[in-house]
């Protein structure tokens, strides 16, 4: 198993700019879900899944977008990029009945 | 709303050293309890969890701690080695979380050989 995969893992957008972050996860997992890591203040929930078909919010959505259309993808939407979006974004996955999360190696993120 | 804070933010020990990594939280209606390790420009690997009915957990030299109605958890590492040099966050389920976890800040340990 390839486990969870993110795509780019690095990358540089201008304001207003807008991009899709991508995650995938070969493991059947029910759960997925979207964090963003800053210095200081570990990481927060953007948004999660608990099926395809199924998101919903987490800490802090605004200025992101999400889908499920399938188990495996679960990719995250910059509508209008912002300098405090510039970040860590991680995402993870989980069994159902399990509450141990597998986490992707990032994408890292800056908006000039 | 939950808050995770992690003492110290930063520790440096010399080799062989066993080492006590400190997590609390304020509201101690959690579901449970995580540790996670972060290697540089990584993602999180999980290390322990702990349900909020258990008191502690073992793997190899690692030893977690739950006490619950203080709002605190500890990660104890025995006989530390410069493999161990790491970020270590822990993250809180709560009750009502559904699938949200809410995590410390993190302490960046450094063990020097």
């Amino acid at each position: 198993n390839a486990g969870v995969t993110q795509t780019p893992k690095f990358q540089v957008l201008k304001t207003g700019q807008s991009m899709t972050l991508q995650c995938a996860q070969d493991m059947n997992h029910e759960y997925m879900s979207w964090y963003r890591q800053d210095p200081g203040m570990g990481l927060r929930l953007i948004h999660y899944s608990v099926g395809a078909g199924i998101t919903d919010q987490g800490e802090v959505p605004n200025g992101y977008n999400v889908s499920r259309s399938t188990t495996e993808d679960f990719p995250l939407r910059l509508l209008s990029a912002a300098p405090s979006q510039t970040s860590v974004y991680f995402c993870a996955s989980r069994p159902t009945g399990s509450d141990t999360q597998y986490f992707g190696p990032g994408t890292r993120l800056t908006v000039l | 709303k939950q808050e995770v804070t992690q003492i110290p933010a930063a520790l440096s020990v010399p080799e062989g050293e066993n080492l006590v990594l400190n997590c609390s939280f304020t509201d101690s209606a959690i579901y449970n309890l995580q540790w996670f390790r972060q290697d540089p420009g990584k993602g999180l690997t999980s290390l322990l969890l702990i349900q909020s009915s258990q008191r502690e957990q073992t793997s190899g030299r690692l030893n977690a701690s739950l006490d619950k109605s203080s709002g605190r958890s500890t990660l104890y590492i025995a006989a530390s080695q410069p493999g161990d040099s790491a970020t270590y966050l822990c993250a809180v389920r709560g009750n009502n979380a559904g699938n949200m976890l809410t995590f410390g800040g993190g302490t960046r340990l450094m063990v020097k050989p």
